[in-house]
This record gives C-alpha cells, sequence and structure tokens, in this order.
C-alpha cells in the first residue's frame, strides 16, 4: 500500500517557467513533509519542508503548498532552471515516528 | 557534500552471498538510517540507528541486519542475497533521534546481485 504517491514519474518544463510537482497522500496521520532532490549517482538532499500547521512555505524559488483535506502537497519552482532537472521525492511522517514515507519520485526536465 | 559517506560505491556479487554496507554520518549526527532504492521504486525505509540502539524498523527482512558502532558509524548487512535485493542502498542521518528532522543522504551503495 503506497502511502504517498507521486503520480507524475516524468515532467519536462521550459527554462524560466513554473515547474509543478505534485505528491498525494493517504495517511491523515501525516503532519510533517518535505521534498527531497536527487541528481544521477548522488544521494537524495533536502530541499523543503512543511509542518500540518501550515499551508505554505518559501525558501527562494521554491514553495511548498500543503492541502490536508485533500491529502496533497505540490513543490512549485518558479522560474526553473536547467540545473533544477533531477529526481524529486517527497516524504511524509507522523509526529512520534521515526521514519518518513517516501514517494516514487518524479523526474523533472528543465529545457533550456 | 553531505557529510555522509558510504562503502563500497558498488558492489557486484552472487546469489547466496554475503555483503556489508557501511556509512559513516555527519559529525554530531546521532542517527542513522538505511534505506533501500529498486528500480522505479522509492525510498524504503528499512531501519534507524540512534546512538548505538535500534529505534525504529521498516520493511526490513529477517536476511538482512544492522548496527551502529560506538564511532556512530553503521554497517548494514545483507546475506543469502537474492537477484531481487540487488538495489540502491542509502545511508542517511540526523542530529537526534528522529521525528521533524531533515535526514543528510549518502551518496548511496549500488548492489549488483547476479
Amino acid at each position: 500500500d503506497q502511502q504517498v504517491k507521486q503520480n507524475s514519474p516524468s515532467l519536462s518544463v521550459q527554462e524560466g517557467r513554473i515547474s509543478i510537482l505534485n505528491c498525494d497522500y493517504t495517511n491523515s496521520m501525516f503532519d510533517y513533509f518535505l521534498w527531497y532532490k536527487k541528481y544521477p549517482a548522488e544521494g537524495p538532499t533536502f530541499l523543503i519542508s512543511i509542518s500540518s500547521i501550515k499551508d505554505k512555505n518559501e525558501d527562494g524559488r521554491f514553495t511548498v503548498f500543503l492541502n490536508k483535506s485533500a491529502k496533497h502537497l505540490s513543490l512549485h519552482i518558479v522560474p526553473s532552471q536547467p540545473g533544477d532537472s533531477a529526481v524529486y521525492f517527497c516524504a511524509a511522517g507522523g509526529s512520534g515516528t521515526y521514519k518518513y514515507i517516501f514517494g516514487t519520485g518524479t523526474r523533472l526536465k528543465v529545457l533550456a | 557534500d553531505s557529510g555522509v559517506t558510504q562503502t563500497p560505491k558498488h558492489l557486484i556479487t552472487a546469489t547466496g552471498q554475503r555483503v556489508t554496507l557501511r556509512c559513516s554520518p555527519r559529525s554530531g549526527d546521532l542517527s542513522v538510517y538505511w534505506y533501500q532504492q529498486s528500480l522505479d521504486q522509492g525510498l524504503q525505509f528499512l531501519i534507524q540507528y540512534y546512538n548505538g540502539e535500534e529505534r525504529a524498523k521498516g520493511n526490513i527482512l529477517e536476511r538482512f541486519s544492522a548496527q551502529q558502532f560506538p564511532d556512530l558509524h553503521s554497517e548494514l548487512n545483507l546475506s543469502s542475497l537474492e537477484l531481487g535485493d540487488s538495489a540502491l542502498y542509502f545511508c542517511a542521518s540526523s542530529v537526534g533521534s528522529g521525528g521533524f528532522e531533515t535526514q543528510y543522504f549518502g551518496p548511496g551503495t549500488r548492489l549488483l546481485v547476479l
């Protein structure tokens, strides 16, 4: 049972435009969410996080939105740059748990 | 560079064999996590150690075991290897015992079982 789903395995976006990566979760006990970026031959790198008490968190070009009622979060990258081309994983965790559940990833390609 | 190191980078072995993957956490981090990423799969949490003690367990097979040593490095032992164990194995570390903490990942060990 996949508790965290990233239904789009890949996404292509033109440089300078907005990239929107989506993530859905099923467990209502999740209250902390993260996005990681992964380049080939490297480990995932933390990008941005959000707790369930917020519905938006922003860090430079990256913004994460959380819709608790829909159990949906999204990562917006504006403007997209070729260096953003990577695989993006969302992850979710709950209070008191010691593990995150990761989605299967979305491969973003930003075209120059 | 996350500060988390993993060795070896690549490992090729045969079915039935046993291998050991090694991880050194970031300086000051007390928790070590192990993840498995198979083809087209997300990161599957295997196990967490905090300051030498097992803290949380995920979908770790009985053929797999791990430990964290007094110097905080960790080893993941995989035995009676099967073809399906071929995957990327990542180690991550965090400062505390878990919860809402950022985990910093190593570059991974790519295991190929032939």
